[in-house]
């Protein structure tokens, strides 16, 4: 079965920083294009950013409100998936899913989805 | 940056038809994707590639894709189809990013 298990948030400062962790289970993760989505309170759903297999070059993109501040990376060696949080905003304030990303052109789409870790932003 | 419309709600009986739209500018150049998100839940997929359903997706969740509109219809309607869904497209014109409609909330009467 295909897991994915998000940790990692809580409560942080404005201007503070933050590491969560997505553990993957039940598929090949070092050929996986993994993902991150947000959602805040009431809100619906914001991508974040992406990274590739190590086999496709393993770069990143990001949404334009967090790059430069966000970081995704991944550790294939332990199946796991990382999304480091800089010089964070009230407005970061969301549930962040990992979700894998689906390649089959011309579309990508998100399969499955991680419950979630809620980070909150707030002094 | 593209943008993607929902209507924010939409209310249909048990055992009707529910129609959710999902607006873009030549949306049907575009694979559309649909996620339902339940309360207190993550999103699942349900349609992918405009019409296709993963498995486990009752037939009943289906999907079409033309000019600027994309639809999910959810025939036969039940009471646990109540919740949230979301349309997306990934727009590889724009820095490769991933983009969400503004979803729509389904309340069954």
């Amino acid at each position: 079965e295909v897991q994915l298990v998000e940790s990692g948030g809580g409560l942080v400062k404005p201007g503070g920083s933050l590491r969560l962790s997505c553990a993957a289970s039940g598929f090949t993760f070092s050929n996986a294009w993994m993902s991150w989505v947000r959602q805040a309170p009431g809100k619906g759903l914001e991508w974040v950013g992406r990274i590739k297999s190590k086999t496709d070059g393993g770069t990143t993109d990001y949404a334009a409100p967090v790059k430069g501040r966000f970081t995704i990376s991944r550790d294939d060696s332990k199946n796991t998936l990382y999304l480091q949080m800089n010089s964070l905003k009230t407005e970061d304030t969301a549930v962040y899913y990992c979700t894998t990303v689906v390649l089959v052109v011309p579309g990508n789409w998100f399969d499955p989805w991680g419950q979630g870790t809620l980070v909150t932003v707030s002094s | 940056s593209y943008v993607l419309t929902q209507p924010p709600s939409v209310s249909v009986a048990p055992g009707q038809t529910a129609r959710i739209t999902c607006g873009g500018n030549n949306i049907g150049s575009k694979s559309v994707h649909w996620y339902q998100q339940k309360p207190g839940q993550a999103p699942v997929l349900v349609v992918y590639d405009d019409s296709d359903r993963p498995s486990g997706i009752p037939e009943r969740f289906s999907g079409s894709n033309s000019g600027n509109t994309a639809t999910l219809t959810i025939s036969r309607v039940e009471a646990g189809d109540e919740a949230d869904y979301y349309c997306q497209v990934w727009d590889s014109s724009s820095d490769h990013s991933y983009v969400f409609g503004t979803g729509t909330k389904v309340t069954v009467l």
